[in-house]
């Protein structure tokens, strides 16, 4: 089984929709993270959460908010889908000194 | 200014060759992590090797070096004798500073690696 593993691993909503996508871990891992990949970009950062009462914003968090309800668990959430917010979504999850990550498979979300 | 830079958008190869992908990072903290990720087409990321600030030999794991300047803050990814199944888009990726000052990743916008027999 997937250590990381992303919920769902496809979706295509329509503006104005609220959407989740939900990350789970059997990593251990304190440390947890969302990006979103454009092409061209690379990936960036939307929120990360260190533990689960710790949550805290990246560099484009504006338009999503984020849930830790569990230390395997993080939620990520569009309160109202915009196109432009199509992309494909990590959810991450990062420990130790080296703070190496391991990502889930992604999700890929279309927003009409 | 770009924290991670990759400069090469494409690299074409043949079996069996080496290539290299460069990765140049600005930082003005000196404790910090190179990491280089593979994404196939199918889209997952893949952690390849890491580098830390502060390691005096460069990082290997198989077929793949982390060439590792300091001076030069380059930190390019070497894989020898190339095979198909290393076609994919590269990631270089920084962690600035310690753990707990509460950082993420800070990827570069990766190069596309073509691998052809």
């Amino acid at each position: 089984d997937a250590d990381v593993t992303q919920t769902p691993r496809n979706r295509i909503t329509k503006t104005g929709k609220r959407i989740m996508l939900e990350c789970s871990q059997t990593k251990g891992h304190d440390r947890m993270y969302w990006y979103r990949q454009d092409p061209g970009l690379g990936l960036r950062l939307i929120y990360y959460s260190f533990d689960v009462k710790d949550i805290n914003k990246g560099e484009i968090s504006d338009g999503y908010s984020v849930s830790r309800q569990a230390q395997a668990k993080f939620s990520l959430s569009l309160e109202s889908a915009i196109p432009n917010q199509t992309a494909l979504y990590f959810c991450a999850t990062g420990e130790g000194p080296q703070e190496t990550q391991y990502f889930g498979p992604g999700t890929r979300l279309l927003v009409l | 200014a770009q924290k991670i830079t990759q400069t090469q958008p494409g690299m074409f190869v043949q079996e069996k060759e080496a290539v290299t992908l460069d990765c140049t990072y600005d930082t003005s903290d000196q404790s910090y992590g190179l990491f280089w990720y593979k994404q196939p087409s199918s889209g997952e990321m893949i952690f390849l090797i890491y580098q830390g600030s502060y390691d005096e030999q460069n990082a290997t794991e198989g077929r793949y070096s982390l060439n590792f300047q300091k001076a030069r803050k380059s930190a390019n990814l070497v894989i020898s004798a190339s095979q198909l199944g290393d076609s994919a888009m590269y990631f270089c990726a920084m962690r600035e500073g310690l753990i707990q000052a509460g950082t993420a990743l800070i990827f570069g916008k990766g190069t596309t690696l073509s691998v052809s027999s």
